[in-house]
């Protein structure tokens, strides 16, 4: 099945400052590669996702790239601010079964510095 | 448009008791997810549901674990009996496609169940 790595499991910005998280996956028939933030408790929300057929998507201050070849995709936070302080997941989906459900990375606890 | 609504928020049991979680999807979504998430990791997938059908179960303890969906639309995930392991957080989640892989999940906010 699926195996999803996250790296780094900490990171700590000072406000303004970009983040980069990386993530590697294991299948490659996975086309769907959603990243979800997380706050203390509350349920994954979903920030930004890209598709296999793209090689970068942007959203505001937010940004994903996947290199299919290497199997691997990052999450870009461009002037971070306090409140983007939460833990961020990676995620995965292979089309090669019918399960559909996300197979996620362990987790990266972005913490922005005022 | 409303989210996924879970209940209870917090559960505190004994061991060896039984659970019971509920979850009601977004108006619409045929697909329904469960997930556990241990404290420090990501969400792992318990069941997922399509219309009123199992489509994997495959990663469910199912001599304590079951789940229905009865009538395609909300669910309920109980644990019988309880053990101190299973204390995480159990998160429903809903797509509003028919299983396609690039479909979003939405996920509620999540059950924290504590077992002592």
């Amino acid at each position: 099945g699926e195996n999803v790595e996250q790296h780094p499991s900490t990171l700590s910005v000072q406000e303004g400052d970009s983040a980069v998280i990386k993530c590697t996956y294991s299948d490659s028939a996975s086309n769907y590669f959603p990243w979800y933030k997380q706050e203390l408790g509350k349920g994954p929300q979903l920030i930004i996702d890209i598709r296999s057929n793209v090689g970068e998507k942007k959203d505001q201050r937010i940004a994903v790239t996947l290199n299919k070849t290497a199997k691997h995709f990052s999450l870009h936070i461009t002037e971070t601010q306090p409140e983007d302080s939460a833990v961020y997941f990676c995620a995965a989906v292979s089309r090669n079964t019918g399960r559909r459900a996300l197979t996620f990375g362990s987790g990266t606890r972005l913490q922005v510095q005022p | 448009e409303a989210g996924v609504a879970q209940s209870p928020r917090y559960k505190i049991i004994e061991k060896r008791q039984s659970v019971a979680f509920w979850c009601n999807p977004i108006s619409g979504h045929a697909t329904l997810y469960w997930y556990q998430q241990i404290l420090g990791q990501g969400p792992k997938l318990l069941i997922q549901f399509q219309n009123n059908g199992v489509v994997d179960d495959s990663q469910l303890p199912k001599d304590r674990f079951s789940a229905e969906r009865l009538k395609g639309v909300d669910s309920t995930l109980k644990i019988q009996p309880a053990k101190l392991e299973d204390s995480a957080v159990y998160l429903c989640a809903s797509s509003a496609g028919q299983g396609a892989s690039t479909d979003t999940q939405y996920f509620g906010p999540g059950t924290r169940l504590t077992v002592l």
